[in-house]
């Protein structure tokens, strides 16, 4: 069984349009995050979810949003997507609250490609 | 703001060889750092905690450093071999201690 999944591996879209990315885990972990790597595959955080609750938001713009319809899910919407936003998105979760002392589990990435 | 430099972008040993692999950090005192390993294509993979009264942490042939005085964790890969073939990321918490700051990581290429 995969503990963090996320759908679609790859993503091909115009820029302007609306999409959504999906993620799940089956840890029974308390928090789950969304990361995004560039293409120089700096990894930098973006959200992270706790008990359906936002903890953090590291200057993202405001065109991305995350939703946590449940504990184990935690969904990525970016609306008007820019070129700017081509890159890797990881999914994670961990046990605790985001302090870090236990490890992060990653999701398998989805490819965003805006042309 | 913290900053982390993994300050070698690629890394080429040969097999049977220890890689060392550094991390430095600046405007701040963590409480303990990580390591993971991220291969192509795939998401990263946690390998090593080690908090900051550990001075050194081991599993199988690997190992970790933390010195605080000088702000550095080495990152030891002892009788390499070419599937340690990856890059390394090194993570520390951010002064909230709500998420992880990761460094850009370091490619090593192990060749037989």
């Amino acid at each position: 069984d995969t503990a963090v999944s996320q759908t679609p591996k790859y993503l091909v879209t115009q820029m302007g349009n609306d999409k959504s990315i999906k993620c799940e885990q089956n840890l029974g972990h308390d928090t789950m995050y969304w990361y995004k790597q560039d293409s120089k595959k700096f990894l930098k955080i973006m959200f992270s979810y706790n008990n359906k609750e936002l903890i953090i938001n590291e200057t993202v713009p405001n065109r991305f949003s995350p939703k946590s319809p449940d504990k184990a899910h935690l969904n990525l919407h970016i609306n008007s997507l820019e070129l700017g936003d081509s890159a890797v998105y990881f999914c994670a979760s961990s046990q605790d609250l985001g302090d870090g002392k236990y490890e992060q589990y990653f999701g398998p990435g989805t490819r965003l490609t805006v042309t | 703001s913290q900053k982390i430099e993994q300050n070698s972008e690629a890394l080429n040993i040969q097999e049977g060889k220890t890689a060392t692999l550094t991390c430095n950090y600046t405007n701040y005192s963590p409480a303990y750092l990580q390591w993971y390993r991220q291969d192509p294509g795939r998401g990263p993979v946690f390998l090593l905690l080690i908090r900051e009264n550990e001075k050194e942490k081991r599993k199988e042939r690997l190992k970790v450093t933390f010195d605080t005085t000088l702000k550095q964790s080495l990152f030891h890969i002892t009788a390499s071999q070419p599937a340690d073939s990856a890059t390394y990321l090194c993570a520390l918490p951010n002064q909230a201690g709500t998420a992880l700051i990761f460094g850009k990581g370091t490619t090593l290429s192990v060749s037989s």
